[in-house]
Parts: structure tokens; sequence; C-alpha cells
């Protein structure tokens, strides 16, 4: 039961650059949402999930872009990556019958140069 | 408008002294949950404790305690007897029942605990 991962942990790229920040769950849980951390702004929600085919947008979703085909999946891509995109990653889940607790992935790790 | 206001960005305590970390919220819901996670220097985060809006008792979790005054709109983490392994982000949380079920975070409280 390896609960909430992510991949990659750590990642570099140029500005202009793509990629795909992976979230998986094997809790069923049917939220799922994505969060980056910077200095002195504490998390802020970028896109969430409540239920696989079923997005929107949270806090600050410019620049992101996200799809839930699945309950297990939740992944979140960058089109063309921007050095005000560089923070850490936190993907998230959790469901009405976990109660309260919200379960976090270990964070990815991003600098866009 | 925040929703979650940490006002305290650092706080500092004497080891096995009494520590309390504040947040006010800003709700129009009737029903919402109230949550303190801990991120040490390692980055992952950790879930502390919880207190429902119509939870008539503060939650307590060991040496935490939640200070739940609803009138207010604030819930104060209270850490008693505090130790070198508290130190860390504290982050205070909210979820709305009439909105996404998402939880909505403050800045964070950085507490450094002093042998």
């Amino acid at each position: 039961n390896a609960g909430v991962t992510q991949t990659p942990k750590f990642q570099v790229l140029k500005t202009g650059q793509s990629m795909t920040l992976q979230c998986a769950q094997d809790m069923n849980h049917e939220y799922m949402s994505w969060y980056r951390q910077d200095p002195g702004m504490g998390l802020r929600l970028i896109h969430y999930s409540v239920g696989a085919g079923i997005t929107d947008q949270g806090e600050v979703p410019n620049g992101y872009n996200v799809s839930r085909s699945t309950t297990e999946d939740f992944p979140l891509r960058l089109l063309s990556a921007a050095p005000s995109q560089t923070s850490v990653y936190f993907c998230a889940t959790s469901s009405l019958t976990s109660g309260e607790t919200q379960y976090f992935g270990p964070g990815t790790r991003l600098l866009v140069l | 408008a925040q929703k979650i206001t940490q006002t305290q960005p650092g706080m500092f305590v004497q080891e096995k002294e009494a520590v309390t970390l504040d947040c006010t919220y800003d709700t129009s819901d009737q029903s919402y949950g109230l949550f303190w996670y801990k991120q040490p220097s390692s980055g992952e985060m950790i879930f502390l404790i919880y207190q429902g809006s119509y939870d008539e008792q503060n939650a307590t979790e060991g040496r935490y305690s939640l200070n739940f005054q609803k009138a207010r709109k604030s819930a104060n983490l209270v850490i008693s007897a505090s130790q070198l392994g508290d130190s860390a982000m504290y982050f205070c949380a909210m979820r709305e029942w009439g909105g996404s079920y998402i939880p909505t975070f403050g800045r964070g409280t950085s507490l450094i605990v002093h042998p």
C-alpha cells in the first residue's frame, strides 16, 4: 500500500519546455488536488478533482493543465515552463470516508531556468 | 481576501515550554473543518489535528490541542511541553463543506525550539 506517490522527486527544466508531474494513489480516494509551495506563501491550490472525469481550477491555475481519466492518477502538465513555476509541488488525496485527513505525496521540486 | 491567516511568520520557544500558534479564518459556511499540519525540514506534510465546526469540545491529540473559538473565528494550535523535534513549519488549513471540499492553507508559521 504505497499511499500517494509523486514522480519525479526533482526536475530541472529550461524555459519553454514542457513536462508532466505524476501523481498516483492506491487508496481509492475520490478527491485529488495539486498544490504549489513557495516560501512565505504557504500551499496554494492549482487544480483539483472530485472524481474521475471531473476537474476544476484552484487559486493559481494559469500555466497548468490537469486531467483525471482514472481514480488512481492525476497528472499535472506544464505546457511551457516559466521561471515563475519554480516551486515545490504537492499532490494530495482525500475521501469522504477517510475522515478529515488529507494524504500528501512527498512532493516534487521543480527548477525552471 | 485570505481565508486562512497566520500572523506569526516565526516563533521561538524554549524546550519543555508550551507555545501557541495563531490561526484565524474567514468563511460564511456553517459547516467547515480546521486542520493543522506540520512540515519538518525534510519536507513531508504531517497531519496533526482536526476540529469540526460543530464539535463542542476542543480537539486534542497527545501534546497538540486546538483552541477553537468559533465566534472569533480562530483555531490556534497549542503545543505543550515543546521538544526539539517540534521545530518545523506549521500550517493551518480549512475545508468548507459548501465548497470544493479541498482545504485552503495559510502561509505558515516557522517554529524553532531552543534547548
